[in-house]
């Protein structure tokens, strides 16, 4: 089965500063697809960047990009020039197929003016 | 703008009471999912469906079951609702078939059901 770690249950970054979320998956298979999403106080979960495995070239969404190491299953999240509206919960999420999104448990962050 | 709408953001629920949850999606998606999420757990999937009165469960499915009668509604049932239920309950709906489906889910804005 499928999971999704994420290992830090809670960051914080000064405003304008960047952070990187971590998030490692585990699968078997060579052909699926990643996701970052965000979940602000309002709990409107957004989609903000995707991935697919077989794009070497990692995801990038104006400030935000991906870090995308297949071999290590890993796939870190970065926000740059970090603003007061992206304190939020960020999930990272694993989809494989026709299979159901499968999501990690979550990081808090934190942006301090 | 695409929606998917639950009826309710705050519920407060008595012990052995019977709850409908409902989520409506006016996308025309066929693929409907509920998740519930607790802190430190992240979002686990309790039951899906893929088309129009078919159901198929998730990794969470026990306490719960779910009806989906017509294509834009997908209902969340709690038998008979007891305090380790009270969570966030959330709804996501998408395309069926691939690649839509990989482009990740639509979702509600969560229900808070409080189960006393």
């Amino acid at each position: 089965a499928q999971t999704v770690t994420q290992s830090q249950p809670e960051m914080s970054v000064q405003e304008a500063e960047t952070v990187t979320l971590s998030c490692t998956y585990d699968t078997s298979e060579s052909d699926y697809y990643l996701f970052w999403y965000k979940q602000p106080p309002s709990r409107q979960m957004i989609l903000v960047i995707r991935q697919e495995a077989y794009k070497q070239q990692n995801a990038t969404e104006n400030r935000f990009s991906v870090n995308f190491q297949k071999a290590a299953k890993s796939f870190s999240l970065k926000i740059s020039d970090s603003q007061l509206g992206d304190a939020a919960m960020y999930f990272c999420a694993f989809i494989q197929g026709a299979q159901k999104l499968v999501f990690g448990q979550g990081t808090r962050l934190t942006i301090n003016p | 703008d695409v929606k998917v709408t639950q009826s309710s953001r705050y519920l407060v629920k008595r012990t052995g009471e019977k709850v409908f949850l409902e989520c409506v999606q006016d996308m025309d998606h066929e693929n409907m999912f509920w998740y519930r999420q607790d802190p430190g757990l992240g979002l686990r999937l309790i039951y899906f469906s893929y088309d129009v009165k078919m159901k198929e469960k998730g990794d969470i499915p026990e306490g719960y079951s779910v009806s989906r009668e017509k294509k834009e509604r997908f209902s969340l049932i709690l038998e008979s609702a007891s305090t380790n239920q009270t969570s966030m309950y959330l709804c996501a709906s998408c395309s069926g078939g691939s690649p839509q489906f990989n482009y990740g889910y639509t979702f509600g804005s969560g229900t808070r059901l409080t189960v006393v």
